[in-house]
């Protein structure tokens, strides 16, 4: 049961216009949402957060919108760079109440992002 | 301040035998947590410590198993080691496992390959 997805396994953009990354979940338990981003053999870095009690977040040139009713987020990068290429995961996190649940991260499979000069 | 660390980078073992890996935190964070990416797949959790307790375990059989020192460092086991088996392991620590709005960071991975 894949509760968080993001449905398009890669996306090309031009350099400098913007990038917009989308992911879906199921379980309206979850409460934290975060993205990574990653290069093959490289653990993910940390880019951006969101708490289920916001609907956006900036940082920089990322920016994180929050759709509860629909259980959609998206990272929508402005203007997207050619460093920006690599591989982005959503991932999505509970409290407490999750149960068997808490604490881990749930990850997306996540996406492939090529920024072309 | 230093990230998350792991040891070795590359681990390379035979069907049958056992794998250790190792993990250095964040310093302060007291929360690690231990990942899988298999080829092809996403990262699947498998182990959550904190206080030197496991707090949390994924769907993976008991020969997954691991510990957490009281530096907070971490090591995860392997028994028995079968050829799907070999994948990234990955390791983040936190600050604050218990806190909604904890993030979790990763270090560079553990590759481990299994002949």
């Amino acid at each position: 049961d894949q509760q968080v997805k993001q449905n398009s396994p890669s996306l090309s953009v031009q350099e400098g216009r913007i990038s917009i990354l989308n992911c879906d979940y199921t379980n309206s338990m979850f409460d934290y949402f975060l993205w990574y981003k990653k290069y093959p053999a490289e653990g993910p870095t940390f880019l951006i957060s969101i708490s289920s009690i916001k609907d956006k977040n900036e940082d920089g040139r990322f920016t994180v919108f929050l759709n509860k009713s629909a259980k959609h987020l998206s990272l929508h990068i402005v203007p997207s760079q050619p460093g920006d290429s690599a591989v982005y995961f959503c991932a999505a996190k509970m409290g407490r109440v999750g149960g068997t649940s808490y604490g881990k991260l749930t990850f997306g499979q996540g996406t492939i992002l090529t920024v072309h000069p | 301040e230093a990230g998350v660390t792991q040891s070795p980078t590359h681990l390379i073992k035979t069907r049958g035998q056992q794998a250790t890996l190792r993990c250095s935190p964040i310093s302060g964070h007291t929360s690690v947590y231990w990942y899988q990416q298999a080829l092809g797949l996403g990262l699947q959790f498998l182990l959550w410590y904190d206080e030197g307790e496991e707090r949390n375990r994924g769907n993976f059989p008991p020969r997954f198993s691991g510990r957490q020192f009281p530096n907070y460092s971490s090591e995860l086991n392997v028994n028995a080691l079968e050829l799907e088996d070999s994948a990234l392991y990955l390791c983040a620590s936190s600050l604050a496992g218990y806190s909604s709005t904890d993030t979790q960071y990763f270090g560079p991975g553990t590759r481990l390959t299994v002949l």
